[in-house]
């Protein structure tokens, strides 16, 4: 597709539930990071993959998110046991070179709003 | 102490003024972004600069590596302009984020 595309865009859970939010990158982009963003503040670093490799998963909150992305393309980040410090809006973010160098940029998706009540 | 520090973190003006949203940070990196968030929306690029300026319309943006400090630029602001404008630095291949400036600008 022409651009990053997220969904679903809106996401209501009951605490507890387990919820998975899917991201398509553009076609052919190499690298796929994961943000987590709360209200007012700017996107934290989640989880970076280089193709089907995850590289870096320092920034998940717990051993609850996990996210994979198996063919190297579409990936999705499931959260379990989702808690109320869980609601934000999580942003995914694609680009084409591996270890994006400093000439390439990012193209983002417009976000899965996640709210636990 | 915050990684990249934006001010002010909340601008409103009027129709036309010319505005200015500074990021400052504290660690070594390979380029700056600044972006826009439209409420509700996704995230767009606006420029990634590793040094000097660059000019998109009415935007512009300038870093000064030696004083790791970065400034975005609107002339003549409308309304449209009304968003969160989020300056984030690139080090290795993750995105540092500052908190973003809220800017409304008003008719």
């Amino acid at each position: 597709g022409a651009g990053v595309s997220q969904s679903p865009r809106y996401k209501v859970a009951k605490r507890g539930q387990d919820v998975a939010l899917r991201c398509d990158p553009i076609s052919g982009h190499v690298s796929l990071f994961w943000y987590q963003q709360a209200l007012g503040q700017g996107p934290e670093f989640l989880t970076y993959f280089q193709n089907e490799a995850q590289l870096d998963k320092s920034g998940l909150p717990s051993d609850r998110f996990f996210a994979e992305r198996p063919e190297g393309s579409v990936s999705t980040l499931k959260i379990q046991r989702t808690q109320q410090e869980d609601s934000a809006v999580y942003l995914c973010a694609s680009s084409l070179a591996p270890r994006p160098l400093k000439t390439e940029g990012y193209t983002f998706g417009s976000g899965t709003r996640l709210t636990v009540v | 102490k915050n990684e990249v520090e934006q001010s002010p973190q909340n601008l409103t003006a009027q129709e036309g003024e010319f505005i200015t949203i500074n990021c400052s940070y504290s660690v070594g990196i390979s380029a700056l972004h600044w972006l826009q968030q439209h409420p509700g929306g996704g995230i767009v690029s606006l420029f990634m600069l590793s040094s000097g300026k660059k000019k998109h319309g009415r935007l512009i943006a300038t870093i000064n590596i030696q004083e790791k400090h970065s400034s975005l630029h609107i002339t003549a602001s409308h309304p449209r302009d009304s968003a969160v404008y989020i300056c984030a630095v690139k080090r290795n291949y993750q995105l540092i984020w500052g908190a973003g400036t809220k800017l409304i600008i008003k008719p």
